[in-house]
C-alpha cells in the first residue's frame, strides 16, 4: 500500500524566501509521485510529477522537487516565494502501473507568504 | 467552455434529503473520479468510472451513488444526506488510467453543508 506524509500543515515564509514543503512517501513498489496546488476556491492543479525519469523534476511556476529514494522523500522547493504562491499544496503517490483510482493524497500543507 | 465543471458550487441541505452533485467534462476523457476533501484527511476517493456504464468504489463509497450514462457526465448522489457528509467534493477526469503521460484535471469543487 502507498501513503504520503506531509510534514507541517502550515508553512510561513516571507516574500523572496526559499519555499520548502516536505513530503515523505511509503510504497512497496516503485512509485509515481505528484505535487498538486490548490488556490483558494479552485480545484487542484498539477505542479509536477515524478515518473522514473530524472530525479529532479521541474514544474510550473518555478517549483521543483527531487526524488530521493534513500530518504523516501519528494520535497517541493522554490528558490524565491511570491505572494501568488500562497495556496494549499498536496503531495500524492501511486504505484507504477496503477491508475488515478489508486492515487493517495497527503493531508496538505498551506503555504502562507508574507510581504 | 472547455474543461470540467461542477454544479452547484455551494449547497446547503438538510439531514435525510437526497442531493445530487453534477460533474461535466468536455474533453471526452474516459476516466472520471469523485473525491471528498476534509481537514486532516486530504482528498479521498469516493467513486470512479473507467467509461460510460462502468463504475467502481473508491476508499469511502458508503452513502453515495454514482452513474455514468454518458461519457461527459458523472453525477454523485447522496441518497440520504448526513452531517458527516459535509465536505468539499471534487470531480476529476483523465484521458488515461494514470500512466506516465496522463494527467487528472480537477473541477472547482462543490462545498456541501448538511444541517
Amino acid at each position: 500500500a502507498q501513503s504520503v506524509t506531509q510534514l507541517g500543515s502550515h508553512v510561513s515564509v516571507s516574500e523572496g524566501a526559499l519555499v520548502l514543503l516536505r513530503c515523505n512517501y511509503s510504497s512497496s513498489v516503485p512509485p509515481y509521485l505528484f505535487w498538486y496546488v490548490q488556490y483558494p476556491n479552485q480545484g487542484l492543479q498539477l505542479l509536477l510529477k515524478y515518473t522514473s525519469a530524472a530525479t529532479l523534476v521541474k514544474g510550473i511556476n518555478g517549483f521543483e522537487a527531487e526524488f530521493k529514494k534513500s530518504e523516501t522523500s519528494f520535497h517541493l522547493t522554490k528558490p524565491s516565494a511570491h505572494m501568488s504562491d500562497a495556496a494549499e499544496y498536496f503531495c500524492a503517490v501511486s504505484a507504477r502501473g496503477t491508475g488515478f483510482q489508486k492515487l493517495v493524497f497527503g493531508t496538505g500543507t498551506r503555504l502562507l507568504v508574507s510581504p | 467552455d472547455a474543461g470540467i465543471t461542477q454544479s452547484p458550487r455551494y449547497k446547503i441541505t438538510e439531514t435525510g434529503r437526497q442531493v445530487t452533485l453534477m460533474c461535466h467534462q468536455t474533453w471526452s476523457h474516459s476516466y472520471m473520479f469523485w473525491y471528498r476533501q476534509d481537514l486532516g484527511h486530504g482528498l479521498r476517493l469516493i467513486y470512479y468510472s473507467a467509461a460510460a456504464d462502468i463504475t467502481d468504489k473508491g476508499e469511502v463509497p458508503d452513502g453515495y451513488v454514482v452513474s455514468r450514462s454518458k461519457t461527459e457526465n458523472f453525477p454523485l448522489t447522496l441518497e440520504s444526506a448526513t452531517r458527516s457528509q459535509t465536505s468539499v467534493y471534487f470531480c476529476a477526469s483523465s484521458e488515461g488510467q494514470g500512466g506516465m503521460n496522463t494527467e487528472a484535471f480537477f473541477g472547482q469543487g462543490t462545498r456541501l453543508t448538511v444541517v
